[in-house]
């Protein structure tokens, strides 16, 4: 089974300041990651996922994460955020082997950018 | 290309009714997925369906069921609702090729589920 952790609930950030949001898994098997957006009323976009190779992996939007196997985290960041960055992250994972989709989720983190 | 469509958006429901949402993948797709939203469990999974055959399934009781079509349409059941199936329930496609667990899935908007 797998478990995702997300480290902050809600995190206010100011307009062109730097956010990291942490994420942290535990599985018995490896497993494949990804960082989801969800903007108000809207459904999950994919920001970014790591498959294999470049532990740093980056996405859309200027965000990027870096995966740490020894310490099983996954972080997202951005350099410089903007309002339209205001919304929910989730973390989740997929086990490699698995035959098909079947996502664990973090709790989610809600980013709110201040002006 | 049109992205994930789901109706309804929005659905209100009483104690015992059972309900039925729809799924339509993108062109193309041949598994979806779904998932429950709610502030207390956050996101969970529920079944993936891959050319008619449920495929993965997560833990969810027997009240909740779904099915594909040849189209890769997809419905969701869920019978004899109680108060906490209140949920955003959201439907997911990809293209579910030979590295099915590294496909992106695409997220429709979701249905809004108010059980009274």
């Amino acid at each position: 089974a797998q478990s995702v952790t997300q480290l902050d609930s809600q995190v206010p950030v100011f307009e062109e300041a730097p956010v990291e949001l942490r994420c942290n898994y535990s599985s018995s098997v490896s497993v494949y990651l990804f960082w989801y957006v969800q903007y108000p009323n809207q459904g999950l976009q994919l920001l970014l996922k790591y498959l294999s190779g470049s532990t740093l992996v980056k996405g859309i939007n200027g965000f990027e994460a870096e995966f740490n196997k020894s310490q099983t985290s996954f972080h997202l960041r951005k350099p410089s955020v903007h309002i339209s960055d205001t919304a929910e992250y989730f973390c989740a994972v997929s086990p490699i082997k698995a035959a098909g989709n079947k996502l664990t989720f973090g709790g989610g983190t809600r980013v709110l950018v201040k002006p | 290309k049109a992205g994930v469509t789901q109706t309804p958006r929005y659905l209100i429901k009483t104690r015992g009714q059972q309900v039925t949402l729809s799924c339509s993948p993108i062109s193309g797709h041949r598994s979806v997925s779904w998932y429950q939203q709610t502030p207390g469990q956050g996101l969970q999974f529920l079944f993936e369906y891959f050319s008619e055959t449920q495929r993965n399934k997560g833990n969810f009781p027997g009240r909740f069921s779904g099915r594909q079509f040849s189209n890769s349409r997809s419905e969701m059941n869920v019978s004899t609702l109680e108060l906490g199936d209140s949920a955003l329930y959201l439907c997911a496609s990809s293209l579910a090729g030979s590295g099915g667990a590294s496909d992106t899935q695409y997220f429709g908007p979701g249905t809004r589920l108010t059980v009274l």
